[in-house]
């Protein structure tokens, strides 16, 4: 299994610019997740769908951050307009289960640099 | 407030020897804790994930306990390796039910290890 694949990898961007950010979780899991790494604060989750549908997006920080989930396979992460403090690494991570029994799998993560 | 603790903040440790990481959590009601090694520019692996009836649980030469009376938890490593090098993250998950529940991460053990 190739696991979750996220990409880019790595994006720098002016303040201002929109951001998207994609994911593809592991085929079969129908719990997906997007998480936010910084130094200070470390990993917050963002936003949680199960079965493409949104649960949880009281970890979406403002309006600026918006997420989908159009089908099983594919998840964006937009972030319109940019600012120096989204500046973070944003990792994606699915699973087979809810958040109390399923292994959590995350992807490589994108780190993203606003200027 | 649902908190998770992780001490030391870094540790430096020679190869070889061995370390205990902690974590201590003040969550309620809690549902299971796990612990994920997270190498530099990489995803979060998980390595344990303990229910509030398993005391012990090994992965290798990383073994968790769980004391779920004193809400701590600890990681312990034996014969360390170059490759454990590495941040450490307890994540404890709140509520019981499904979609309901919420995983809450500490913010990680920086272990080094050297020759």
């Amino acid at each position: 299994d190739a696991g979750v694949i996220q990409s880019p990898r790595h994006e720098v961007t002016e303040m201002g610019q929109e951001v998207t950010l994609r994911c593809k979780p592991i085929s079969g899991h129908n719990s997906l997740f997007w998480y936010r790494q910084t130094m200070m604060r470390g990993l917050e989750l963002l936003i949680y769908f199960n079965n493409n549908v949104p649960i949880d997006d009281s970890g979406m920080p403002e309006d600026r951050f918006s997420a989908k989930m159009p089908n099983a396979s594919f998840s964006t992460l937009k972030i319109q307009p940019s600012e120096p403090r989204d500046s973070a690494v944003y990792f994606c991570a699915s699973s087979s289960g809810d958040r109390v029994s399923g292994e959590l799998f995350f992807g490589e993560g994108s780190r993203l640099t606003v200027l | 407030k649902n908190q998770v603790e992780q001490s030391p903040q870094s540790l430096i440790i020679l190869e070889g020897k061995n370390c205990t990481l902690q974590c201590n959590y003040t969550v309620s009601p809690f549902s299971n804790l796990r612990w994920y090694k997270q190498d530099t520019g990489r995803g979060p692996v998980s390595l344990t994930i303990m229910t509030f009836s398993e005391n012990t649980k090994s992965n290798g030469r990383y073994t968790a306990t769980l004391d779920a009376d004193t809400k701590q938890s600890s990681l312990h490593i034996t014969a360390s390796q170059l490759s454990d090098s590495a941040s450490y993250i307890c994540v404890v998950t709140v509520g019981i039910t499904g979609t309901a529940s919420k995983l809450t991460f500490g913010t990680g053990t920086r272990l080094q290890v050297t020759l």
